[in-house]
């Protein structure tokens, strides 16, 4: 597609829920980003995709948190038992080539969560 | 290990100069960017500079990199009220996976 695309815009769960948040990356770019933005926050890495594979999944809170990426395209990232300290804006990002360091990503618009 | 700082708020007026600063600790960082964040939407990236410039200019944007002080700025020429935004500067980790690590990022707000 021409950007990267998150769905949903905007989720309201409840404490205890899974959820499931997606991203669509640029066609062709290999590397996938998640980062989570809370509220005053900078963005927190969660993990990083090279294709299919998650080199650095390093950021993931906890094991409540997973991520998958088929096709070297779509990503789902999956927060079991939601907490409401998981409420925040998930980003996703892409870009071309993970070594090639001038090029800076690009973000979709985020999916707001927030848990009640 | 890797951190990145910036001052949270700035405010000037509109047709000044905006200076956000950005210090960050990972001196093997070879590219730094500044991204922008406008309400309700992900991040832009505005520009980036590689680590053995000391200045780039693009438009009415200038980055100056000071590596020995470990020290990033961006000067905004003639400030807009369309420029009011977060900032984010970031730094590419070395850890090899490619990952940015950001700073807090910066609000700033152009009075008109």
């Amino acid at each position: 597609g021409a950007g990267v695309s998150q769905s949903p815009s905007n989720k309201v769960t409840e404490k205890g829920k899974d959820v499931e948040l997606r991203c669509d990356p640029i066609s062709g770019h290999t590397a996938l980003y998640w980062y989570r933005q809370s509220l005053g926050q900078g963005l927190e890495f969660l993990i990083y995709f090279q294709g299919n594979s998650a080199p650095d999944k390093s950021g993931l809170p906890s094991d409540r948190f997973s991520a998958e990426r088929t096709g070297g395209s779509v990503s789902t990232l999956t927060i079991q038992r939601t907490q409401q300290e998981d409420s925040a804006v998930y980003l996703c990002a892409s870009s071309p080539l993970g070594p090639t360091e001038n090029y800076g990503y690009t973000f979709g618009s985020g999916t707001r969560l927030t848990v009640v | 290990g890797e951190d990145v700082e910036q001052s949270l708020f700035l405010s000037v007026r509109e047709g000044d100069s905006s200076v956000i600063n950005c210090t960050y600790t990972d001196s093997s960082s070879t590219y730094l960017y500044w991204y922008k964040q406008e309400p309700g939407a992900g991040l832009q990236l505005l520009t980036y500079i590689f680590s053995n410039m000391d200045m780039k200019q693009d438009q009415r944007l200038t980055v100056l990199l000071n590596k020995k002080d470990k020290h990033l700025s961006l000067r905004i020429a003639d400030t807009q009220t369309g420029d009011s935004a977060i900032y984010f500067c970031a730094e590419r980790g070395t850890s090899g996976t490619y990952k940015y690590i950001f700073g807090t990022g910066t609000r700033l707000k152009v009075l008109a």
